[in-house]
């Protein structure tokens, strides 16, 4: 079974510096890979994903994210932060051999300080 | 718009009753998925459906039973065998066979009183 690790479940930072957050998976084929953002009492919205192709995948609101197989990591930036990307942020993978199979971290509150 | 609706928003429950969440999604997706999320817990997969009339366990799905007769709808029963069905319950769907990503609903709060 696929497991994805979130390091930190608290991040913050001051509104426009730059925020990282941190995703791993354990898996020995590479799976698809996506970021969600989840609002307080809403449910979760696609940041960006990356099946194949080109590693460094760009999503909405400025963020992006890096796939890499050697590090099985697909870490979360955005070169500046606004007082708007304060939210929940999970990790998700989906299992090659099961297409319909996900697999979520457990989150990162990222809160953005003025 | 395509999407997927889960109804109600805020639900409580008594102890002891049986209550039912819809999850209903216009969106041609094959597969289904409920999830309940805790605090600091992310998560957690309760059922999924690939296809109409089948659906497998996830990782709790103790306390819980669902249903998939159409398509467009996949609605979760919490029974009174579930200890601590206080959460925040999430439906999604994806489609099958594609490299797609799972598409949410806005959620259910479920509060035992």
């Amino acid at each position: 079974a696929q497991s994805v690790t979130q390091l930190g479940s608290h991040v913050s930072v001051s509104e426009g510096a730059l925020v990282l957050l941190r995703c791993n998976y354990s898996s020995s084929v590479p799976p698809y890979l996506f970021w969600y953002v989840q609002y307080p009492n809403q449910g979760l919205q696609l940041l960006l994903k990356y099946t194949t192709g080109a590693t460094l995948v760009k999503g909405i609101n400025g963020f992006e994210a890096e796939f890499k197989k050697s590090e099985t990591s697909f870490h979360l930036t955005k070169p500046s932060a606004h007082m708007s990307d304060a939210a929940e942020y999970f990790c998700a993978v989906s299992d090659p051999g099961n297409f319909n199979k996900f697999y979520f971290g457990s989150g990162t509150k990222l809160n953005v300080k003025p | 718009d395509g999407g997927i609706t889960q109804s109600p928003k805020y639900l409580f429950r008594k102890e002891g009753q049986n209550v039912t969440l819809s999850c209903e999604q216009n969106l041609n997706h094959d597969a289904m998925y409920w999830y309940r999320q805790d605090p600091g817990q992310g998560l957690r997969l309760i059922y999924y459906s690939q296809i109409v009339n089948d659906f497998q366990k996830g990782d709790i799905a103790e306390g819980y039973s669902v249903s998939r007769e159409k398509k467009e709808s996949f609605p979760l029963t919490v029974t009174s065998a579930q200890k601590n069905p206080t959460a925040f319950y999430l439906c999604a769907s994806s489609g099958m066979g594609h490299q797609g990503e799972a598409f949410f609903g806005q959620g259910t709060r479920l509060t035992v009183v």
